[in-house]
């Protein structure tokens, strides 16, 4: 199975903060990467898929690239409903595994 | 609009099987590139993808847990049905149903259930 390894694993940051995600795949999957965002209690949320399209509705602070084995999620100026925990998981190949999560917390 | 809602057994023993049912609205499963994906995150933990079917009824496993897992469909009611044999207290999580699209040969999760929490204990 394709393992996906995500740094940091928590991170402090504040409201206006621009933060940078990375997401590691074991092997080559392309760009066949989706990013999900996921608050206490709820569902994960899609955010991004293909690397770097936006789901419908989402703001556009932030945004995702890579190909290949690297990956980021980045958003440009942190907004308070963004302290979250974020995960990416890869579909290049089954079975289909996601990162072990980034835990976003205020400063 | 999409909605997805899980339904099954809140607690189950060890070794008894697990039945759940994710029942959905705003999308077919007979439509062309439209799959139904299993996907279970234990408690503080990271999501865990289990399973897969697609609208022309292939069906995907994690390698790890392939031999205790079924996937089925039933489009007619709208309804995908995963079990899970020998339960054990390690298979205690939330588990979530989601609808997956096709893009590209792959399927992603796009919309997601509320989850459903199961317990395994005696």
């Amino acid at each position: 199975a394709i393992r996906m390894t995500q740094s940091p694993s928590s991170f402090s940051a504040s409201t206006g903060d621009r933060v940078t995600i990375t997401c590691r795949a074991s092997q080559e999957i392309s760009t066949y990467i989706v990013w999900y965002q996921q608050k206490a209690g709820e569902a994960p949320n899609l955010l991004i898929y293909a690397a770097s399209t936006l789901q419908r509705g989402v703001p556009s602070r932030f945004s995702g690239s890579g190909s290949g084995t690297d990956f980021t999620l980045t958003i440009s100026r942190l907004q308070s409903e963004d302290f979250a925990t974020y995960y990416c998981q890869q579909y290049y190949s089954y079975p289909y595994t996601f990162g072990q999560g980034t835990k976003l917390e205020v400063k | 609009q999409v909605t997805l809602r899980e339904s099954g057994p809140a607690l189950v023993k060890p070794t008894q099987t697990l039945t759940l049912t994710c029942s959905f609205s705003g999308f077919s499963l007979s439509t062309n590139g439209m799959c139904v994906s299993w996907i279970r995150q234990p408690p503080g933990g990271a999501p865990e993808w289990l399973a897969l079917i697609t609208w022309d009824d292939d069906q995907y496993y994690s390698a790890s847990l392939e031999t205790r897992l079924t996937i089925s469909k039933d489009t007619s009611k709208n309804q995908v049905v995963l079990t899970m044999t020998n339960m054990d207290p390690v298979d205690t999580a939330t588990y979530y149903c989601a609808r997956a699209i096709t893009w590209n040969d792959g399927h992603f999760p796009d919309y997601w259930g509320q989850g459903t929490q199961v317990t395994v204990s005696s």
